[in-house]
């Protein structure tokens, strides 16, 4: 079935290391986005793309980078990671004008001490 | 930006009762809105949406019902069952399933449905 793909699936790091979560779909879907999930403040947008050439910030980017490789790869990087990074990172895909809306990924989830 | 308000944070009923949650919105030109399940340690996903031209929308036991003049939108599951225990998020945004600027999303609602 095609789907959307995050690796890894748990991650714990230690303060001031440099992480990469990636995400990769066989949907052909051409738009990406990143989210994190804090318990009580629901999902957050941290970056999005619309195709390999458009990268686009979220209400929550600063300490995030992202790397658009290819139409179905979509990579986030933690360039100095901090504890409060610690949450559950999902990646999403759609298609622009249909109604099914998001398709997300199983999630990574990440410890930062 | 969007922002998105969802009420209640927690939702607690007998089972075969109905629930209802509630979410409103800011921007006058959000015209999607799509509803999320979340099962403990899963993905969230789709389990009914609507565009701005339609009132109400049911899919089985689930409708959603929109009302652009109030800005707030409304999620009812009636003859709830076990299985409906989950998070539900309520989400919006100016245009289709991307939108400009990404689907904003509520806070959340925990449903809990009691035996």
């Amino acid at each position: 079935d095609a789907d959307v793909t995050q690796t890894p699936r748990n991650r714990i790091t230690k303060t001031g290391k440099r992480i990469m979560l990636e995400c990769s779909q066989t949907k052909g879907h051409d738009r990406m986005y990143w989210y994190r999930q804090d318990p009580g403040l629901g999902l957050r947008l941290i970056y999005y793309s619309f195709d390999v050439k458009d990268i686009n910030k979220g209400e929550i980017s600063d300490g995030y980078s992202v790397s658009r490789q290819a139409q179905a790869k979509f990579s986030l990087s933690l360039e100095s990671a901090i504890p409060n990074q610690t949450a559950l990172y999902f990646c999403a895909t759609s298609e622009p004008d249909r109604t099914y809306g998001y398709t997300f990924g199983s999630g990574t989830r990440l410890t930062v001490v | 930006g969007e922002n998105v308000e969802q009420h209640p944070s927690t939702l607690s009923v007998q089972e075969g009762d109905s629930a209802v949650i509630k979410c409103t919105y800011s921007d006058s030109a959000s015209n999607y809105f799509p509803w999320y399940k979340q099962e403990l340690g899963k993905r969230p996903q789709l389990i009914i949406d609507i565009r701005s031209n339609v009132g109400e929308k049911k899919d089985q036991r689930i409708a959603v019902t929109l009302n652009k003049t109030a800005k707030h939108f409304s999620l009812h599951i009636t003859e709830t069952q076990p299985e409906d225990s989950a998070v539900y998020f309520c989400a919006a945004s100016n245009s289709g399933g991307g939108g400009a600027d990404g689907l904003t999303f509520g806070k959340g609602t925990h449903l809990i449905i009691q035996p």
